[in-house]
């Protein structure tokens, strides 16, 4: 399996709501990402997972809360979001130190 | 991670080779050169990745300079499903996981 699967492709979610989004991956990759990614704009990391662990959060407000529960499993979860926050959110695989990551296909993401 | 520069758009024709620039003054010893490919709506794909001279895979080639200041991207023959956007990335393979990308290419291949 050499794939970064995402769930749910799409969702709109009211800035009450709380929602969660997920990413899985088999490929024995350690290093784990959530990228966010706006209109004709590149992807902006925002999360960085190693071995299970965070290692890095680009001063991400905390209306966003990711989660790391195995090393196969990466989650994002949502709350009080803002229209501002509606975007791609792409979630990525890697080897520890590597550059060559595997990315999902993204959670297309609606705040309304 | 150091910087790139690229050009913001370029447009080519189905079937000709296009040479994709790239700018990284500043890069450091220990970087590697790293570019990407995203379509519309989908996560960006590896294509290729490099340290100096010319690296080629059954994508794409690399050719890195002697001073690795630039690196261009070769996509030979290029059909209407290459226009995307093209992301030149540098850093140190064994870094902080940090993969920065910067405003990438928009290649249009027309008919």
């Amino acid at each position: 399996d050499t794939e970064v699967t995402q769930t749910p492709k799409h969702l709109v979610m009211g800035m009450t709501n709380k929602k969660s989004l997920k990413c899985e991956q088999h490929m024995g990759h350690r290093a784990m990402y959530w990228y966010k990614q706006k209109a004709k704009k590149p992807p902006e990391l925002m999360f960085v997972y190693s071995y299970e662990k965070l290692s890095i959060n680009e001063s991400v407000p905390s209306r966003f809360s990711p989660e790391c529960p195995n090393s196969s499993l990466l989650n994002l979860h949502l709350h009080a979001l803002q229209p501002e926050d509606s975007a791609l959110y792409l979630c990525a695989s890697s080897q520890d130190r590597s550059m060559w990551y595997t990315f999902g296909s993204g959670t297309r993401l609606t705040v309304v | 991670l150091a910087k790139t520069t690229q050009p913001i758009s370029m447009d080519s024709y189905e079937g000709q080779e296009v040479n994709i620039t790239c700018s990284h003054n500043n890069i450091a010893t220990n970087d590697y050169i790293t570019w990407y490919q995203q379509f519309p709506s989908q996560g960006p794909r590896f294509i290729i990745q490099g340290y100096k001279t010319k690296v080629t895979n059954e994508v794409a080639s690399l050719f890195i300079p002697a001073d690795r200041k630039s690196s261009t991207l070769s996509l030979p023959r290029v059909s209407l499903s290459d226009t995307a956007v093209y992301y030149c990335l540098v850093g140190d393979i064994g870094g902080n996981n940090r993969l920065a990308f910067g405003k990438g290419n928009q290649v249009v291949v027309i008919p």
